[in-house]
């Protein structure tokens, strides 16, 4: 079957260090993959998503990996702030159109 | 980015009535929409998506009669919990793709309690 798991429930950081969440899924060949945040009672926001041809992706603080062989992303957060502090979701969508598959999230706590 | 508002943000209802959930796309028209549950420290549960001039497609599990869904124009959809039960208590998020770009655009949740 089908699954998405993001390696940790929590994580806890030090500001000013580096946050890298993984993601790793299997029996899925996804178009994309999606990296969502969500605050607590809030819906989720989106920050990167990255196509199955792109191995690396970029957009300020926040760096996206993807390897296709080993079926993970990995998503870092660097310098990271309190403010940074949230749940990120992965998610997997197999088309373009299609719906979008999402793991259970790590919750971040940057600690200044 | 495009702004997705999903109206009410919050609702109390007594059990065995009907609650009606709004989701609309503010600054662009969305042929489709998504409707999502999360129950506490769980991840999003896809429960159907929402097609502009046609029916629901639902998840499997999710009881259609349960959780009607209307998509009359492309920028509105509507979730109905029909009869709710307290089992029915949950956070209810909707989302909408603006063209073929592939992120989804989130509203902010409606927390349902069900006394």
């Amino acid at each position: 079957s089908q699954k998405i798991e993001q390696n940790s429930e929590a994580l806890n950081i030090q500001e000013g260090k580096t946050a890298t969440l993984t993601c790793n899924y299997t029996n899925y060949s996804p178009a994309y993959l999606q990296w969502y945040r969500q605050d607590p009672g809030r819906g989720p926001v989106f920050l990167l998503l990255i196509r199955e041809n792109e191995k690396e992706k970029r957009k300020e603080r926040l760096k996206v990996t993807f390897d296709t062989t080993l079926k993970q992303s990995l998503f870092h957060i660097t310098a990271s702030q309190p403010a940074d502090s949230a749940t990120y979701l992965c998610a997997l969508a197999n088309t373009n159109a299609g719906k979008s598959t999402f793991g259970d999230g790590t919750t971040l706590t940057v600690k200044p | 980015g495009a702004v997705v508002s999903q109206h009410p943000s919050w609702v109390i209802c007594k059990s065995g009535t009907s609650v009606k959930i709004e989701c609309r796309s503010l600054d662009f028209q969305a042929t489709t929409m998504f409707w999502y549950r999360q129950f506490p420290k769980q991840s999003l549960m896809l429960m159907a998506t929402s097609n502009e001039g046609s029916k629901a497609t639902y998840e499997q599990g999710v009881e259609k009669d349960k959780f009607l869904i209307n998509h009359a124009s492309l920028t509105l959809s509507t979730l109905t919990v029909t009869s709710a039960h307290p089992e029915d208590s949950s956070f209810y998020i909707c989302s909408a793709r603006q063209g073929g770009t592939g992120e989804l655009f989130f509203g902010e949740g409606s927390r349902l309690t069900v006394l």
